[in-house]
């Protein structure tokens, strides 16, 4: 059954420091990888998604991730965060080669992002 | 272009209690999914529809947990009776197809609390 670990309950970073998420994942086929971010009492907003190709993928609000296959990670970064990039960062997987989009969360980590 | 619509936003019951959420997808969107996210958790799937059609609802609890698509548009989920446990907040997401990778889009959410 597909995993996804996401280590980290908490980062804290200072405004205009780089920030990193970080995700490992366990799938038995090809994943395809997702990070979605939650504001309070709101739902979730997709940010990025790997599917194929090229390994960086870029995504909303300069976010960026780096699909490892051999450390089977898929960690969030942006070279320059943000105090408004404060919130819950969600890290999602499906098996590539089911035909199902059942989407597997990881249990989220809360970036804080201090002025 | 609209998103992924919910009502309501806050719910509270008694135990033994029903409840009823309803979701509207965004326009165009076939497959509709409905997650449970217990508080500190990842969302988790509980069905998922393409069309009016079930495609997978392995996880949830039909013991006491229903779901419908009656024209393939608008979802409605209901818990009867509801247990302290079902205290989650329920998200309503949808996608254009169900081909793998296709990017899930999420509502607000319908925060439940059980007393």
């Amino acid at each position: 059954a597909q995993s996804v670990a996401q280590p980290e309950d908490q980062v804290k970073v200072a405004e205009g420091n780089p920030l990193t998420v970080k995700c490992t994942y366990s799938v038995s086929g090809n994943p395809y990888l997702f990070w979605y971010v939650q504001y309070p009492n709101r739902g979730l907003q997709f940010l990025l998604k790997y599917i194929t190709g090229d390994n960086l993928v870029k995504g909303s609000y300069g976010f960026e991730a780096e699909f490892n296959k051999s450390q089977t990670s898929f960690h969030l970064k942006k070279p320059s965060a943000l105090v408004s990039d404060s919130a819950l960062y969600f890290c999602a997987v499906i098996q590539g080669d089911t035909g199902f989009q059942k989407l597997v969360f990881g249990t989220g980590t809360r970036l804080l992002v201090s002025p | 272009e609209a998103g992924v619509a919910q009502s309501p936003r806050y719910k509270i019951i008694e135990k033994r209690q029903s409840v009823a959420f309803w979701c509207n997808p965004i326009s165009g969107h076939a497959t509709l999914y409905w997650y449970q996210q217990i508080l500190g958790q990842g969302p988790k799937l509980l069905i998922q529809f393409q069309n009016n059609g079930v495609v997978d609802d392995s996880q949830l609890p039909k013991d006491r947990f229903s779901a419908e698509r009656l024209k393939g548009v608008d979802s409605t989920l209901k818990i009867q009776p509801a247990k302290l446990e079902d205290s989650a907040v329920y998200l309503c997401a949808s996608s254009l197809g169900l081909r793998s990778g296709e990017t899930q889009y999420f509502g607000p959410g319908t925060r439940l609390l059980v007393l």
